[in-house]
Formats: C-alpha cells, sequence, structure tokens
C-alpha cells in the first residue's frame, strides 16, 4: 500500500510476552489509527493519534499501549500478549477523516 | 444498537450481475460517506467517497446516499470474479477525526 507500511507482517508470540507493531507513513499525515479486525467484529478501534505524543483511546483499548514521537511513525504495544489478541491489525493515516483513511497492508497475530 | 449497520452476507451473485450493498446508520449528522474495498489478507482501499445526499458514479460502480432514510448504497454494474470481496461503509461527521465503520459485506461473483 503506497505511502504506509506496517511490519511485521506476521507474528507469533508466547502468552505473557510483549509485543510492538510498527507503522509507517510517508504521507505526512496528522492523524494515525491502530484497529483491529475479527470475524464478526469488523473494524474495531484500539487507539489513535492526533499528531505528535498526543494519542488517546478507542473502543478496545485495554491492554495495549502507543507512541507517537514522529510524524510518520506510530507503534502499537501489547504490554503482555493473550490469546484474546490474536488477530489482525491495521494501521491508518488520514488528513482528516473527511475524506477517508489510507490503511496498511496488516499485520496478522497469533498469540500462542 | 450499532451506528451502521451492514448485512454481513456472504452474497454471491453470477458474473454480469448487479450488485446492490448497503448500509443504514442512526447518526443523521453524519455527512461525508465512503465505501471501501477489502481483498483477503489486505487492507480495506477505499473505493469511493461522497458528501452529502445523491448519488456518485465512477465506472461501473455508483455510490447513493439517502440521506432522508439514513440509508447509503454501493451499486456494482456487470460485476466480475475479480470484484469478489469485502466491502465496507464508513461515515463521518463533519470535520472530526474519526470514522465510524460498519462490520462489511463479504460479496461472491461467481464466473
Amino acid at each position: 500500500d503506497a505511502g504506509i507500511t506496517q511490519s511485521p507482517r506476521h507474528k507469533v508470540t508466547e502468552t505473557g510476552t510483549p509485543v510492538t507493531l510498527r507503522c509507517h507513513q510517508t504521507e505526512n499525515h496528522r492523524y494515525m489509527y491502530w484497529y483491529r479486525q475479527d470475524p464478526g467484529h469488523g473494524l474495531r478501534l484500539i487507539h489513535y493519534s492526533y499528531g505528535v505524543k498526543d494519542t488517546d483511546k478507542g473502543e478496545v483499548s485495554d491492554g495495549y499501549s502507543v507512541s507517537r514521537s514522529k510524524t510518520e511513525d506510530f507503534l502499537l504495544t501489547l504490554e503482555s500478549a493473550t490469546s484474546s489478541q490474536t488477530s489482525v491489525y491495521f494501521c491508518a493515516s488520514a488528513d482528516t477523516s473527511n475524506y477517508g483513511y489510507t490503511f496498511g497492508s496488516g499485520t496478522r497475530l497469533t498469540v500462542v | 444498537q450499532k451506528e451502521v449497520e451492514q448485512d454481513p452476507g456472504p452474497l454471491s451473485v453470477p458474473e454480469g450481475a448487479i450488485v446492490s450493498l448497503n448500509c443504514t446508520y442512526s447518526n443523521s449528522a453524519f455527512q461525508y460517506f465512503m465505501w471501501y474495498r477489502q481483498y483477503s489478507r489486505k487492507g480495506p482501499e477505499l473505493l469511493m467517497y461522497t458528501y452529502s445526499s445523491g448519488n456518485k458514479e465512477d465506472g461501473r460502480f455508483t455510490a447513493q446516499v439517502d440521506k432522508s432514510s439514513k440509508y447509503i448504497s454501493l451499486f456494482i454494474r456487470d460485476s466480475q470474479p475479480s470484484d469478489s470481496a469485502t466491502y465496507l461503509c464508513a461515515m463521518t461527521l463533519y470535520n472530526t477525526d474519526k470514522l465510524i465503520f460498519g462490520t462489511g459485506t463479504r460479496l461472491q461473483v461467481f464466473p
């Protein structure tokens, strides 16, 4: 996906370990978002950022933290991974929500 | 009740059919409406964007917004197997920082 990349693309980790997912955008967008996508639930917002060091919680933020030290980078950390956090994680960015987001290709995380 | 409701499908149609995908919403203040297409194991990509009521056409795709009924639709003409994907509707208030997504409708177009 042009302008926004996620890493890693796939990860398997053990319960109780910390995990950090990375999102990098080259669009100079102000807003960045982390979503998880699960069957039957659609996209659910975890955390979002409206500027460097400015972040806020979404609807499913428990167990997750984020950081944004530069405009282009947004990190999602699972402090102590649990099996319920097995999911596909998408990062997105936007200048304003009026015209939609640009999404990354996703990170498939499995917690065993 | 969710702010945005979307039938999950799957919707299975033969190649060449006209497809109608729909979302209803509860917040009458929504002003910007979008449709995303998501192929399996890929991120959502913006397909259509409309502002307020009316129709917008782009090739085989037409997005329709009826604000009086709080109902939006995406029509696909001459559907192709390559249109097989999950389609998500999304909407937002003016100049806010978050989109509200539907859960997505899975479409299968068979040859």
